[in-house]
């Protein structure tokens, strides 16, 4: 099946530094990859979306300038976290849809998620 | 009122039972449901969809789907330890409940 990689799978960073989660594709083209965030115990939030060559679509609440979001490939989308503090400690996740599944599904497949703590 | 709602649990039975999960959604207009399922500290990994109203089986697991009601239901046959996790429904594919918590005890 569709394998996404994504990578760190965590970090540690001091407050004020910033951060990027690489999210890769590995036997598929994915024009458009998912990224969510996760606090524990919560379920997950659609933080934006991210599309090949174009800017990313961002959730209401979502601070792009904040979370920066790279898809400069068709196998590859990043997401910066600049400046990040504290309260950006989270779990986050990206995925695409599941090119094995017949086309109108929605099936996503994700990456094994980056955790990370800031402090 | 939320998107997807999920009972938080946790949802403990013993081994060998059936697991009962549920889901509502206030989206009318949905077209697809999702049954993901999350081990503490991992990503998500889909269980199965289901589009149409109704029962889909696949092994131990059912969904059912009833779009009048808003509600669609996730059933686990003789529940396993291993079925211990975190299920998340899913409507659209890209907007989750805040996941029921399984434990499913020796």
């Amino acid at each position: 099946g569709a394998v996404v990689s994504q990578h760190p799978s965590w970090v540690i960073c001091k407050s004020g530094t910033s951060v990027k989660i690489e999210c890769r594709s590995l036997d598929f083209q994915a024009t458009t990859m998912f990224w969510y965030r996760q606090f524990p115990k919560q379920s997950l939030m659609l933080m934006a979306t991210s599309n090949e060559g174009s800017k990313a679509t961002y959730e209401q609440g979502v601070e792009k300038d904040k979370f920066l979001i790279n898809h400069a490939s068709l196998t590859l989308s990043t997401l910066t976290v600049t400046s990040a503090h504290p309260e950006d400690s989270s779990f986050y996740i990206c995925s695409a849809r599941d090119p094995s599944v017949p086309s109108g599904a929605n099936v996503l497949t994700f990456g094994a998620g980056s955790r990370l703590t800031v402090l | 009122q939320k998107e997807v709602e999920q009972n938080s649990g946790p949802l403990s039975v013993p081994e060998g039972a059936i697991a009962s999960l549920n889901c509502t959604y206030s989206d009318r207009g949905s077209q697809s449901f999702f049954w993901y399922r999350q081990y503490s500290g991992k990503s998500p990994e889909l269980i199965m969809f289901i589009y149409s109203n109704g029962d889909k089986e696949d092994g131990r697991f059912t969904a059912q789907l009833n779009k009048a009601s808003q509600y669609v239901s996730l059933l686990i046959r003789d529940s396993q330890p291993s079925d211990s996790a975190t299920y998340l429904c899913a409507v659209n594919g890209l907007t989750f409940g805040e996941g029921t918590q399984l434990t499913v005890n020796p």
